[in-house]
């Protein structure tokens, strides 16, 4: 079965750098979640998109934009990349039922700022 | 505000142990209550979940968890653990409807560690 995918898996980057992750969820799958752990410690909610539009934001540094196109792929801008970025970054998507989804994870993104 | 507390951090198991993870929420509306589990190096899979209906439910790889509405908990149980089970389980949950839209909130997790 197709799962999400997620571009790059690993990268890194200096401080101050641009970086931008991308996410393709599973097809049919129309909502589309970011979550970003650091070392240690369990997934924090940064933002999600439900048919393109941004439906919830949570604790997402506003260096920090992300959107979801007409491909539901969604993507991740990431600018003045500061040290404490450094953390792996988890795509999830669910599908159309409301109230009752499960959130099927890419493999995620690992940033390193240097 | 939504809550998860794990209650155990780091637990070492003899292969063959019952492991029981203890998993509590906050939160006073209907939730979806998860747990998944991430193997060193490796992404969160979804272990088993909750929606409605019975509330034991049963997932991959024997595990299993029972949600007790009154003590609003959701603790996993696996009776005998395996080499294999050594990973990161986190319990999550979600709600819907009053302003929820989904995202999963996360427990700290707790470190499973097995002895072959």
């Amino acid at each position: 079965a197709a799962g999400v995918i997620q571009s790059p898996r690993h990268l890194i980057k200096e401080k101050r750098e641009t970086a931008t992750l991308k996410c393709y969820p599973i097809p049919r799958h129309d909502t589309v979640y970011w979550y970003q752990q650091g070392p240690g410690q369990d997934p924090q909610f940064l933002i999600s998109f439900y048919e393109k539009m941004q439906s919830d934001k949570g604790s997402i540094p506003d260096r920090f934009s992300a959107q979801q196109f007409s491909d539901y792929h969604s993507e991740l801008n990431m600018s003045s990349l500061e040290l404490g970025d450094s953390a792996l970054y988890f795509c999830a998507s669910s599908p159309t039922e409301r109230g009752q989804e499960t959130q099927y994870f890419g493999p995620g993104t690992r940033l390193l700022v240097l | 505000a939504q809550s998860v507390s794990q209650h155990n951090h780091h637990v070492i198991l003899s292969e063959a142990a019952s492991l029981e993870l203890g998993c509590n929420y906050s939160y006073g509306g209907t939730v979806n209550l998860f747990w998944y589990v991430q193997y060193p190096g490796q992404h969160l899979q979804l272990l088993l979940k909750y929606f409605s209906g019975d509330p034991l439910v049963k997932g991959i790889k024997g595990f299993e968890a029972e949600f007790i509405k009154s003590k609003f908990s959701f603790n996993l149980r696996k009776p005998s653990v395996q080499w294999s089970d050594t990973a990161e389980y986190f319990c999550a949950v979600n709600a819907w409807g009053s302003g929820n839209t989904g995202k999963l909130i996360f427990g700290q997790g707790t470190t499973l560690q097995v002895k072959p």
